[in-house]
């Protein structure tokens, strides 16, 4: 069964802190990672897909990336709209759903 | 703008009565899903879709149905067979199967009331 843990499970910084937020996954043929933003209230937005180790992406003042065990968010001088709770999914070879952690509240002080 | 949208944003039921939820795409996707949302915990798969006329059970199917008769439309019962109905309920939809699969477009979700 695949399994999804993110730490920790919030995190509150000011603004220009840079901090990391860890996602560990336990998965039978791993196929993808993904990483997803959800405001309170709304649905989640799509932010990053990671296939193989190693592999690194970037948009804005996030990066994310991939070790066979786990996952990276690096948040780079972080503001206060950064603030959300993101969270992380992962695809396994065994079928086509995603398994999703609980995700982890980002709270960003000006 | 191509996206999905869901409705009623907020939605309060009694005891015993059931309810629908609308879930409309206007993406082209071939499949969509249902998820629960329940504070601290993950998104539970309820239902999905990969084509029209199937649909498969997820992870937390008791007390929900689904039907698929149009591409667009996935709408979602939530039955009074379901014992804790009270939830942030997401729709989403994806290109299809396989590969395509991965990416998830979510709706702006529905909040159910059990009162």
């Amino acid at each position: 069964e695949d399994q999804v843990t993110q730490s920790p499970e919030a995190l509150r910084l000011q603004e220009g802190e840079s901090s990391s937020l860890n996602c560990s996954y336990t998965v039978s043929g791993l196929r993808g990672l993904f990483w997803y933003r959800q405001d309170p209230g709304k649905g989640p937005e799509f932010l990053f897909t990671l296939y193989s180790a190693g592999e690194e992406k970037e948009k804005e003042r996030l990066k994310a990336t991939l070790t066979k065990k786990e996952s990276f968010l690096h948040i780079t001088a972080p503001k206060p709209e950064d603030s959300a709770t993101y969270l992380c999914a992962v695809r396994g070879g065994a079928n086509s759903k995603l398994t999703f952690g609980k995700g982890i509240t980002l709270s960003v002080r000006p | 703008d191509g996206g999905i949208t869901q409705s009623p944003k907020y939605l309060f039921r009694k005891e015993g009565q059931n309810v629908t939820l609308s879930c409309e795409q206007n993406l082209n996707h071939d499949a969509m899903y249902w998820y629960r949302q329940d504070p601290g915990q993950g998104l539970r798969l309820i239902y999905y879709s990969q084509i029209v006329n199937d649909f498969q059970k997820g992870d937390i199917a008791e007390g929900y149905s689904v039907s698929r008769e149009k591409k667009e439309s996935f709408p979602l019962t939530v039955t009074s067979a379901q014992k804790n109905p009270t939830a942030f309920y997401l729709c989403a939809s994806s290109i299809g199967g396989g590969s395509g699969a991965n990416v998830l477009t979510f709706g702006a979700g529905s909040r159910l009331t059990v009162l």
